[in-house]
């Protein structure tokens, strides 16, 4: 149950793209459709944003975005806004039942 | 609408036990998995243990396993975590979360674990 990897931080301007990278093994991210992405701004719940590696629940914005390439999940988010600044969490099913998150990535908005 | 609410959190000493309580509204409680996702201050998120809608399956992150109990009422529409041992690094804010996707979730409660 090792922790996946993203960086620590990303920025981008207003109206730019950026995009954060989770990093995992062919045991986990590899492995299942199965990673979800969460935003979480400063002393607030997690918010999902992106579950099963693409699929976005109704009423999160179209420019999120995600996707997957071997044991690497990405989320993508298109014309930047003030309020998108938060940190943002992938999470991945491991198998036997269990998930395991990644580290965080601190997104600043320049 | 849907509503998590956690209750139980508090200061307790190493070694000591504490039961978290989530209670649900605004959904079909008994249709959904559970879970329990912890943040130790400053720090990232970790999934602690989840349960099936019937409770016939449990699974926990290997830090707990033997110390934590993850259980649910769907009479009451609630869920609970009975945390014993308690380690300094248990303290966290714990969050309840609905389903497999974890769409919902509660506002957290602390659990401080220090003497």
């Amino acid at each position: 149950q090792s922790a996946l990897t993203q960086p620590a931080s990303v920025s981008g301007s207003p109206g730019q793209s950026i995009t954060i990278s989770c990093t995992g093994t062919s045991s986990d991210v590899g492995s299942y459709n199965l990673v979800s992405w969460y935003q979480q701004h400063p002393g607030k719940a997690p918010k999902l944003m992106i579950y099963e590696g693409s699929k976005r629940p109704s009423g999160v914005s179209n420019r999120f975005s995600g996707s997957k390439s071997g044991n690497t999940a990405s989320l993508t988010i298109s014309g930047l806004q003030a309020e998108d600044e938060a940190d943002y969490y992938c999470c991945s099913y491991a198998g036997s039942g269990c998930w395991v998150f990644g580290g965080g990535t601190k997104l600043t908005v320049l | 609408e849907v509503q998590l609410v956690e209750s139980g959190g508090g200061l307790v000493q190493p070694g000591g036990s504490l039961r978290l309580s989530c209670a649900a509204s605004g959904f079909t409680f008994s249709s959904y998995w559970m879970s329990w996702v912890r943040q130790a201050p400053g720090k990232g998120l970790e999934w602690v243990a989840n349960i099936k809608q019937d409770g016939s399956e449990k699974y926990y992150v290997d830090s707990v396993k033997g110390r934590f109990t993850i259980s649910r009422d769907n009479a009451k529409n609630s869920l609970y975590l009975q945390m014993n041992s308690l380690r300094a690094e248990d303290t966290a804010v714990y969050y309840c979360a609905r389903g497999k996707h974890w769409d919902y979730w509660g506002q957290g409660t602390l659990v401080t674990v220090s003497s």
